[in-house]
């Protein structure tokens, strides 16, 4: 079955120090990836994206994410964590309008 | 430019009732969808539409129905309530299957 896997429910990270938020998928084709981040009582908001070209992809807020696909995996990254970077961050893979996948999502905690 | 707008934001139904929760995108996107959100379950897609006048099933669309008769507009219909639609209801919109998904704040349903 096709699926994105976020094996870490929860990170904690102490604040300056670097960040990483592990996604893994499982989906045919070449799927555009993506990563949302969700503050409580709040929509999911857009980060960044991997369609093609350069494996390392910045995006918002000094988050990047690295597509590697051998390992089909798209880890989040940060050089030096906030703590208003707390927040639950969502992995997507999309590979057609119906054929799109969240992961299950990680809490993030960055301890001051 | 208000985004993604949602109606209501909160509702109690009880068992057997229906209601429509309304969704209203301003960015003239193509793509709309309609996710639910259950706790530790990430994101699950009901309904999609690529267009107006064109809608299609999800992944968990049995309960719900949708209808798209402008670009801007995308209702989500629950017809005889169940306890099992409990859920945060978010509906979002995008630029093509490649563009990044514009999310709303959310409508919190809670069927007793």
């Amino acid at each position: 079955a096709q699926s994105v896997a976020q094996p870490e429910d929860q990170v904690n990270v102490a604040e300056g120090n670097p960040l990483t938020v592990k996604c893994t998928y499982s989906v045919s084709g070449n799927p555009y990836l993506f990563w949302y981040v969700q503050y409580p009582n709040r929509g999911l908001q857009f980060l960044l994206k991997y369609i093609t070209g350069d494996n390392l992809v910045k995006g918002s807020y000094g988050f990047e994410a690295e597509f590697n696909k051998s390992q089909t995996s798209f880890h989040l990254k940060k050089p030096s964590a906030l703590v208003s970077d707390s927040a639950l961050y969502f992995c997507a893979a999309v590979a057609g309008a119906n054929n799109l996948f969240f992961g299950t999502g990680t809490r993030l905690t960055v301890i001051p | 430019n208000a985004g993604v707008t949602q109606t209501p934001k909160f509702r109690i139904l009880k068992i057997g009732q229906s209601m429509t929760l309304q969704c209203t995108q301003d960015m003239n996107h193509n793509y709309m969808y309609w996710y639910r959100q259950d706790p530790g379950m990430g994101l699950k897609l009901i309904y999609y539409s690529v267009g107006a006048g064109i809608t299609d099933k999800g992944e968990v669309p049995n309960g719900y129905n949708v209808s798209r008769s402008t670009t801007e507009d995308f209702p989500l219909r629950l017809e005889l309530a169940a306890p099992s639609q409990t859920s945060v209801y978010f509906c979002a919109s995008s630029y093509g299957q490649s563009g990044e998904q514009y999310f709303g704040p959310g409508t919190r349903l809670t069927v007793t």
